[in-house]
């Protein structure tokens, strides 16, 4: 059975960094098939996908926020962990891990859909 | 930079036939963008209904059905009932290892 969970702080003030950690279960991290997501959600608002990272330690960012994010995993530990500096009210925000499939074709992986989806977790920057 | 557009809200009757749709802002939607679509109910997780293009996640009614229609990516959901309101997420891959989320279609069904 595959599962994520997300876990970190539900407040982070403003100006400090946030540190998030996906745990997975029932499948490896080193599975070049598959990979993991994080997508975050504000109040009321749209998703929005942040980065993901593979079993090759391939990473992809979001441009908007690229220079704010950093994203790794840690396979024995089945851990995905995210960081995002200099948070603002504006991140506050549903953070959802969930899971990738990816597609092989002509000779390279591709990114196809999210499978399987974390419950998420509310973290709160305060004005 | 590029935005992909969903209607922001629609209605369909219990029974009815709805497509939803998902755009560029530029250049059309094909199957190498693999577009996929997600269901997602107030303080839930979303859940896959469609990927590559059209191909229904395990578990998902054939009610759903996904494909490429005209320059966009559509959902089509056939016989809506009451528990299929919803919003609705589309997902484009856009190379490059990125991925846009649509802005979402909020399903009434009434």
């Amino acid at each position: 059975q595959v599962t994520l969970e997300e876990s970190g702080p539900v407040l982070v003030k403003p100006s400090e960094t946030l540190t998030l950690t996906c745990t997975v279960s029932g499948f490896s991290l080193s599975n070049v098939r598959m990979g993991v997501s994080w997508i975050r959600q504000p109040p009321g608002k749209a998703l929005e996908w942040l980065v993901h990272i593979f079993s090759n330690d391939e990473k992809s960012y979001s441009t908007s926020l690229n220079n704010r994010l950093t994203i790794s995993k840690d396979t024995s530990k089945r851990q995905v962990v995210l960081t995002m500096t200099n948070m603002d009210p504006v991140d506050t925000a549903t953070y959802f891990c969930a899971r990738i499939r990816r597609t092989y074709d002509s000779g390279a992986w591709y990114f196809n859909h999210f499978d399987y989806w974390g419950l998420g977790t509310l973290v709160t920057v305060p004005s | 930079q590029t935005v992909v557009t969903q209607e922001p809200s629609f209605s369909v009757s219990p029974g009815g036939t709805v497509t939803l749709t998902c755009a560029l802002s530029s250049g059309s939607v094909s199957p190498s963008h693999c577009p996929s679509w997600y269901q997602q109910t107030p303080g839930q997780a979303p859940r896959t209904l469609i990927f590559s293009t059209k191909t229904r996640s395990s578990g998902v009614p054939d009610r759903f059905s996904g494909s490429i229609l005209g320059n966009k990516a559509a959902l089509t959901i056939t016989g809506a009932q009451a528990d299929d309101e919803s919003d609705y997420y589309c997902v484009l891959y856009m190379g490059g290892g990125s991925v846009i989320f649509g802005g979402g279609t909020k399903l009434t069904v009434l």
